[in-house]
């Protein structure tokens, strides 16, 4: 499975977008990207994935690049219960997912 | 609203001790994970079950054991605990719908504090 890297902390002020980078430099054709969240000492939700094409839905936008090399969450306004641990993964079916360390978003009032 | 349940929420037990920490959904998933969590860190994927009578071990080694003898249930055991058993432990259960797809809906999660 392709490694993803994301930084390991953002803040953003409330009510603003808060965009989470995710570079998967190694993903392989058939990987989607997935992400998911974390809010404090609860299980992780699933937030969206997508393959090659820009997805959006009640709760994010997912942007892939072109060469699929990196993708960016947005979260159009954050709100203070938007703080969490993002996860991006990448993700092949029959495959398990993975969580790595994920990015810790603070949102500022 | 997933329906993922996990009880006891929080546990806090002596060493030696048998313990088994329930994971009910209802939702019909044919897969269902355990993962180990300890605070500030990485999840771990420690048993996963594609179906009943099927468990796997995961990508970290736990001296837990899993059973899945119910569609709907995926209790995990602990023969004799110990203090470093102490962790969050997070069910989550999942469809095999299309291919690529693999939204995993998780419970609550249970404290275990071994003294």
């Amino acid at each position: 499975d392709a490694k993803t890297t994301q930084p390991p902390s953002m803040d953003c002020a409330e009510g603003r977008a808060a965009n989470l980078p995710c570079n998967h430099s190694t993903i392989s054709g058939n990987e989607y990207v997935y992400w998911y969240r974390q809010i404090h000492s609860q299980g992780p939700q699933y937030i969206i994935h997508g393959l090659k094409n820009n997805e959006t839905n009640e709760m994010a936008s997912l942007i892939i690049t072109e060469d699929r090399k990196s993708s960016t969450l947005i979260l159009p306004h954050a709100t203070l219960r938007d703080t969490a641990v993002y996860y991006c993964i990448a993700y092949r079916a029959t495959n398990k997912l993975i969580f790595g360390t994920g990015t810790l978003l603070a949102v500022q009032p | 609203e997933a329906d993922i349940y996990q009880t006891p929420r929080y546990l806090v037990i002596g060493t030696g001790k048998k313990i088994t920490l329930e994971c009910s959904q209802t939702m019909g998933h044919d897969k269902m994970y355990w993962y180990q969590q300890d605070p500030g860190m990485e999840l771990h994927l420690i048993h996963y079950s594609y179906g009943v009578n099927s468990t796997e071990k995961g990508d970290l080694s736990s001296e837990s054991t899993v059973s899945r003898i119910r569609t709907e249930h995926f209790p995990l055991t602990l023969e004799s605990a110990r203090p470093s058993h102490t962790s969050q432990y997070l069910c989550a259960s999942s469809d095999s719908t299309g291919m690529g797809y693999n939204e995993q809906f998780f419970g609550p999660g249970t404290r275990l504090t071994v003294l």
